[in-house]
């Protein structure tokens, strides 16, 4: 069953403003990492990636930052708008196991 | 769109019940999963196929079986669950490393 008192992490936004979600991850040999969206009632959505040689992409109004020193991935949502609302999952690939492990996720709401 | 579809998208069972979920992908990718969605926790991965082949049983109850008759179908069939079984069942296929998602299933077993 689920944990007592276990809840997910929220960022409350106003519209317009830069959003940064954080990520705190586990294995220093992942090589890979995925920023998903999910929105209400859908599947998870990828945004963006980054391969561990990297330590910054950018998308369209979107930035991962990669930092292995201290294992913490961040997505940073520029001018963030209604429909940016959602949950934002952060994944990890082990390249022993071959799998993505996904973190808890943080639920992102924007106000208008 | 990802190019994964999943049916039923909504499914309510009883305990003694016999279900199946269907995922299809039109991508052409060689490996497909199941995740459970329980609410407020991370994916839970099941099970995973690398050309019909199970690679990974996740030590999933036995009452969750699946199937893949080939590369772009997936199957999960249900019996006999029980209520903490309720969540978000959600089908992914990948070529690489990014994977792709269905909508899910939403299961509710009473």
């Amino acid at each position: 069953g689920e944990s007592v008192g276990l809840h997910l992490p929220t960022l409350s936004v106003q519209e317009g403003d830069n959003s940064i979600i954080n990520c705190a991850y586990s294995n220093s040999a992942s090589d890979y990492f995925i920023w998903y969206k999910q929105e209400s009632g859908k599947g998870p959505q990828f945004i963006i990636d980054i391969r561990s040689n990297m330590d910054k992409r950018q998308g369209q109004r979107v930035t991962v930052l990669l930092n292995k020193t201290v294992k913490h991935l961040s997505l940073q949502i520029a001018a963030t708008q209604p429909g940016d609302s959602a949950v934002y999952f952060c994944a990890e690939n082990d390249p022993q196991g071959g799998k993505l492990i996904f973190g808890q996720g943080t639920e992102l709401s924007v106000k208008p | 769109e990802t190019g994964v579809t999943q049916t039923p998208r909504h499914l309510v069972m009883g305990m003694t019940n016999k279900k199946s979920l269907k995922c299809e992908q039109h991508l052409g990718h060689n490996a497909m999963y199941w995740y459970k969605q329980s609410a407020k926790k991370p994916l839970e991965l099941m099970f995973v196929y690398n050309f019909k082949e199970q690679t990974e049983n996740n030590s999933v109850p036995s009452r969750f079986s699946p199937e893949c008759p080939n590369s772009s179908h997936l199957f999960l069939h249900l019996h006999t669950l029980q209520p903490e079984d309720s969540a978000l069942y959600l089908c992914a296929s990948s070529q690489d490393n990014e994977q792709y998602f269905g909508p899910g299933t939403r299961l509710t077993v009473t």
